[in-house]
């Protein structure tokens, strides 16, 4: 079994709709990061959490540490949103990554 | 200012060369990571490096692979006798010394190798 695990690994949405990206872990850790892959292959650090929820625009991450679990949240997704969001727990000083969840957002 | 910056951005070599890829972490960022993603599957860690402390390398597939970081920013991953399996896109990562305050991590653009 995976230290973690993304759900769904594919996403397909209408433009507008509101998306959810769940991660479970199964180690011990001390922060957690959402990562966002462009098809170009770029990455960007969206969040990191160590606990309750962020927010920046209209992205939402949240985290319960006792459950080892995280969602990502994007609300009136866009075409634009289209990427791989990667959940990446922080174990000591190292990320473990999850496979990815690939989005793609239609007009 | 001048995010990380990774070179070359595309190395072709042939199976048995050597390599030198080479991240310039941002300025004053005390902490580097170097990661791969191979064709179609996740991001696997390498090694990191934390300011003077030995570095972290239990990440690294093989004794082929060593890294090297100098004055405390320039990092080198270096590939000996490379295999096709090495193929795949080495990223660079780098992040600021007050991990409680921020812990995000800056990436770089990757540097594609293709192992023929």
């Amino acid at each position: 079994k995976n230290e973690v695990e993304q759900s769904p690994q594919n996403l397909t949405a209408q433009e507008g709709e509101f998306i959810t990206i769940n991660c479970s872990y199964s180690v011990g850790i001390s922060a957690l990061h959402w990562l966002q892959q462009h098809p170009g292959g770029g990455i960007v650090s969206l969040f990191m959490l160590s606990s309750g929820k962020k927010k920046h625009g209209r992205l939402i991450a949240t985290i319960n540490i006792q459950e080892k679990h995280s969602s990502l949240h994007i609300t009136a997704s866009h075409p634009r949103d289209s990427a791989v969001y990667i959940c990446a727990p922080h174990n000591t000083d190292k990320l473990i990554f999850g496979t990815g969840t690939r989005l793609q957002v239609f007009p | 200012g001048a995010g990380v910056s990774q070179s070359p951005s595309n190395k072709v070599t042939e199976k048995g060369k050597d390599v030198e890829l080479r991240c310039d972490p941002i300025s004053g960022h005390t902490a580097l990571y170097w990661y791969r993603q191979s064709l179609g599957q996740g991001l696997e860690f390498l090694i990191y490096f934390q300011g003077n402390s030995a570095p972290d390398k239990s990440g690294l597939p093989s004794d082929r692979f060593s890294a090297e970081r100098t004055g405390g920013s320039v990092s080198t991953l270096t590939i000996q006798r490379t295999q096709q399996e090495d193929s795949a896109v080495y990223l660079c990562a780098s992040s600021p010394p007050y991990w409680g305050a921020d812990g995000t991590q800056y990436f770089g653009p990757g540097t594609r190798l293709t192992v023929l």
